[in-house]
């Protein structure tokens, strides 16, 4: 069955620092996928999107990679602050517009 | 421009009652989806529909209905709540660029 990891551990980093996010998929051979930001009680907001044929993607201080090889997408915030804590969702493309999401990876930027 | 709205923000209901919820947008999207969120499940695909008049089941549609009866509206529909449906529900829409724009969200508790 088609299956999105992401840890759902809290990732606890140094502001400053760079926090790196991992999504892995299996049985999905995905078209795209997608971040999102989620605050405590408020819907996710898109970030970023990457192409099956895009390695790297940047926006800011935000970086994405995917590797279809690895089945494997990297999330990185550069020069984090600890307005970035919230929940990190990533998302692939199941079929016709619909997204599948993981269970989301918890950042927390200490000052 | 609102956005994606959800009402209402929170509900409680009785084992057995029945209750709507109501998700507008006014991006002119054509497509829109309900999800559920529950700690540690992710956001889950309840129902979609890809425009006007269509509606279609997603990944745990079963207690639930919807209709869009209008293009910029689409309604969630518990005909028996069961405790099983706390939870918290979003709605999303997207229109060609993939990336889904979501509601800020109803918190409901079934007793």
């Amino acid at each position: 069955s088609q299956k999105i990891e992401q840890n759902s551990e809290a990732l606890n980093i140094q502001e400053g620092k760079t926090a790196t996010l991992t999504c892995n998929y299996t049985n999905y051979s995905p078209a795209y996928l997608q971040w999102y930001r989620q605050d405590p009680g408020r819907g996710p907001v898109f970030l970023l999107l990457i192409r099956e044929n895009e390695k790297e993607k940047r926006k800011e201080r935000l970086k994405v990679t995917f590797d279809t090889t690895l089945k494997q997408s990297l999330f990185h915030i550069t020069a984090s602050q600890p307005a970035d804590s919230a929940t990190y969702l990533c998302a692939l493309d199941a079929a016709g517009n619909m997204l599948t999401f993981g269970g989301g990876t918890r950042l927390m930027v200490k000052p | 421009n609102a956005g994606v709205t959800q009402t209402p923000k929170f509900r409680v209901l009785k084992t057995g009652q029945s209750m709507t919820l109501l998700c507008a947008q006014d991006m002119n999207h054509e497509y829109m989806y309900w999800y559920r969120q529950d700690p540690g499940m992710g956001l889950r695909l309840i129902h979609y529909s890809v425009g006007e008049g269509t509606t279609a089941k997603g990944e745990v549609p079963d207690g639930y209905n919807v209709s869009r009866l209008k293009k910029q509206n689409f309604l969630l529909g518990l005909e028996s709540a069961a405790p099983s449906q706390t939870s918290v529900y979003f709605c999303a829409s997207t229109g060609s660029g993939n990336e889904q724009f979501f509601g800020p969200g109803t918190r409901l508790t079934v007793l």
